[in-house]
């Protein structure tokens, strides 16, 4: 089963960098699209990269996707954060066999 | 702007059914794949189902492979999800999310509550 594994946890300092990884368990990863989606406490998921490193319309630049094709991982990169940032983040991509896999998510605290 | 709003949620008995309905606007409902991705309360986001541009070709999670169907109707820019033979495991937020590229999810909605429960 194609699987997407990310860190239960991360925290950063506001203004500071922080990256969060997504590891696949096979080939899929690389050469299908990954989604990143942001979800603050309450309200439903938005997408903050999708196509691997796309940002829809008023996704601030400060967000960054990243695929790494050796390593069958894929990272979510947020550069500068601000206290608006802390979520959970999730990331996702596409599988021949399973589809539309999501990774478990990954809770950011901003300190 | 791209919209996507869901209705139907509610309270429901286990075995029983219920549809659920995402109206969009702000964008050519006909020519994008359209999906339900849910989540239980506490948990992450589950894949529930998808459906081509055209309704020709649908997909299933296997958690409710059978059970549920997704359809479409384009003229009314409206998505639906029909819920057969609940079971207490169904409850959740049901999310509709419009894919542009067969890969993912773009915008999403902003979600509604599905409780089973006797």
């Amino acid at each position: 089963n194609f699987m997407l594994t990310q860190p239960h946890s991360v925290s950063a300092s506001p203004g500071t960098t922080v990256t969060i990884s997504c590891s696949g368990n096979s080939g899929s990863i690389a050469s299908n699209y990954v989604q990143w989606f942001q979800q603050r406490p309450g309200s439903a998921p938005t997408t903050v990269i999708y196509d691997h490193d796309q940002r829809p319309s008023g996704v601030p630049d400060r967000f960054s996707g990243s695929i790494d094709t050796s390593s069958m991982s894929a990272s979510l990169t947020i550069s500068g954060l601000k206290p608006e940032d802390e979520a959970d983040y999730y990331c996702q991509s596409y599988d021949r066999i399973n589809l539309w896999v999501f990774g478990g998510g990954t809770k950011l605290t901003v300190l | 702007q791209v919209q996507l709003v869901e209705s139907g949620g509610g309270v429901v008995q286990p075995g029983r059914s219920l549809r659920l309905s995402c109206a969009a606007s702000g964008f050519t409902f006909g020519s994008y794949g359209m999906h339900w991705v849910r989540q239980a309360p506490g948990k992450g986001l589950e894949w529930v189902a998808a459906i081509w541009y055209d309704g020709t070709n649908k997909y299933y999670g296997d958690s409710v492979k059978g059970r549920f169907t997704i359809s479409r109707d384009n003229p009314k820019s409206t998505l639906y999800l029909q819920m057969n033979s609940l079971k207490a495991e169904d409850t959740a937020f049901y999310y509709c999310a419009r894919d542009p590229s067969g890969y993912g999810f773009d915008h999403w909605g902003q979600g509604t509550l599905v409780t089973v429960s006797s």
